[in-house]
């Protein structure tokens, strides 16, 4: 029920490509969806995030496509770049007393661009 | 460079001994949060800290505790390690207690080994 499921586990691009990392939740009292991203050595680094109550956000070449209905989310990078090369995690936090900063995080998904 | 500071980077330490993390959420910052990151787990909630209080507990082992100072920096203490506690620990900061809305900022982490 507090599951996250993200696929694919890795995947590669060529640059200038679109890169598509999807989500999957069960919880329907999640009500946050943040994308973040790790470089080797690094933390996690917001990305880009959305609330249930819009289907899309966009953020320069980052996409956040949002399906209510299919409990689903999913991240798009247009025109990626080797630089974009990272672990981007999906995650979720929900509006309960108490919860309402903990982020669930997916398994992560290795996105290598290829110049 | 996210302004949370983690130390130490690096732990080596024996099964069965205790160790403390320490962690200096970004100035201004009210929440303190820590996370586990393991190859089999990925990225998991442990608990967080709000001004001092605790706000939201994950599946943070008993062998484990945390608490936030009057200066709000936090410490995260591990005994009886085992094998199984090798990871890296990751703290996080924000000025709310809610995810929803609110930036996240993690640290770089510290390298935990138990041999």
């Amino acid at each position: 029920q507090q599951q996250v499921k993200q696929s694919p586990q890795s995947l590669i691009v060529q640059k200038g490509g679109i890169s598509i990392i999807n989500c999957a939740y069960e919880n329907t009292a999640f009500d946050y969806f943040p994308w973040y991203q790790q470089f080797p050595g690094k933390g996690p680094a917001l990305l880009i995030a959305i609330r249930p109550d819009v289907s899309e956000k966009k953020e320069g070449r980052f996409t956040i496509s949002f399906n209510k209905s299919a409990k689903q989310f999913s991240l798009h990078i247009m025109d990626s770049q080797p630089g974009d090369s990272a672990t981007y995690f999906c995650a979720a936090s929900m509006l309960l007393w108490g919860q309402g900063g903990k982020l669930i995080f997916g398994q992560g998904t290795e996105l290598s661009v290829k110049p | 460079d996210s302004g949370v500071t983690q130390t130490p980077k690096h732990l080596i330490t024996a099964t069965g001994q205790r160790v403390t993390l320490r962690c200096s959420p970004r100035s201004g910052d009210l929440s303190v949060y820590w996370y586990q990151q393991s190859l089999d787990q990925g990225l998991q909630f442990l608990i967080q800290y709000y001004n001092g209080e605790e706000r939201a507990k994950g599946n943070i082992l008993e062998r484990f505790s945390a608490q936030q100072f009057p200066d709000l920096h936090s410490e995260l203490n591990l005994s009886s390690l085992e094998l199984g506690d090798s990871a890296l620990y990751f703290c996080a900061s924000s000025v709310s207690y809610r995810a929803a809305g609110n930036t996240i900022y993690f640290g770089e982490g510290s390298w935990l080994t138990v041999v």
